[in-house]
């Protein structure tokens, strides 16, 4: 199991304003880093897998950046809508497992 | 189907019943996982399957429970004699061969809130 952990644990945003939140993962031995939202009694939805240091994906006003080498990973939103509040998990993958951390749970106020 | 379908979506049961949660995969999926969320923790690992064999049970918490996956595609996670502690939500999900390709995706159900009372 690979300790992977994410902060802050909660936050909130003021709809149109942008916001970010890091995941740190062990660096040995990587293999990959996913992004997953997840509302509230909804499936967790994949946004980003990322293999390579220094990738930098995006997906609408949601971007994410990798750090292979120190271990950690940014999660960006730009413009906050009430729609983006949800919890946000990044998962580290060595071979075939992922480890999850705890998540970063979004609130955007309108 | 075209997505990961579990059910049932929420289970309430008595402590010391047996439970059974039902995992559907993207057909065509080789692998497929069982994690769990317990409240105010994060996604733990239970088991891992390629096609019909579990190489990697090693997140099971306890002989209570056990999973199954027949015809490399339906996997039902079964808890005997329920606690409480094991009242989480059951996230099932799926993948292809064994992740082909580094930045092959895994696909989750939308879960089994199981309750135990």
């Amino acid at each position: 199991i690979l300790n992977v952990e994410q902060s802050p644990q909660s936050l909130h945003v003021q709809e149109g304003d942008s916001t970010n939140f890091t995941c740190s993962f062990p660096s040995s031995n990587f293999y990959a880093l996913h992004w997953y939202r997840w509302e509230t009694a909804k499936s967790p939805e994949a946004l980003f897998v990322m293999t390579l240091n220094g990738d930098e994906k995006k997906k609408g006003r949601i971007s994410a950046t990798l750090n292979t080498k120190e271990g950690y990973s940014y999660l960006y939103i730009k413009g906050s809508q009430p729609e983006d509040s949800a919890t946000y998990l990044c998962a580290s993958r060595r071979d075939y497992k992922l480890s999850f951390g705890a998540g970063t749970t979004v609130t955007v106020r309108a | 189907g075209a997505g990961v379908s579990q059910s049932p979506s929420n289970k309430v049961t008595e402590k010391g019943k047996d439970v059974e949660l039902r995992c559907d995969p993207i057909s065509g999926h080789t692998a497929l996982y069982w994690y769990r969320q317990s409240l105010g923790q994060g996604l733990e690992f239970l088991i891992y399957f390629q096609g019909n064999s579990a190489p990697d049970k090693s997140g099971l918490p306890s002989d209570r429970f056990s999973a199954e996956r027949t015809g490399g595609s339906v996997s039902t996670l079964t808890i005997q004699r329920t606690q409480q502690e094991d009242s989480a939500v059951y996230l099932c999900a799926s993948s292809s061969l064994y992740f082909f390709g580094y930045n092959t995706e895994a696909f989750f159900g939308q879960g089994t809130r199981l309750t135990v009372v």
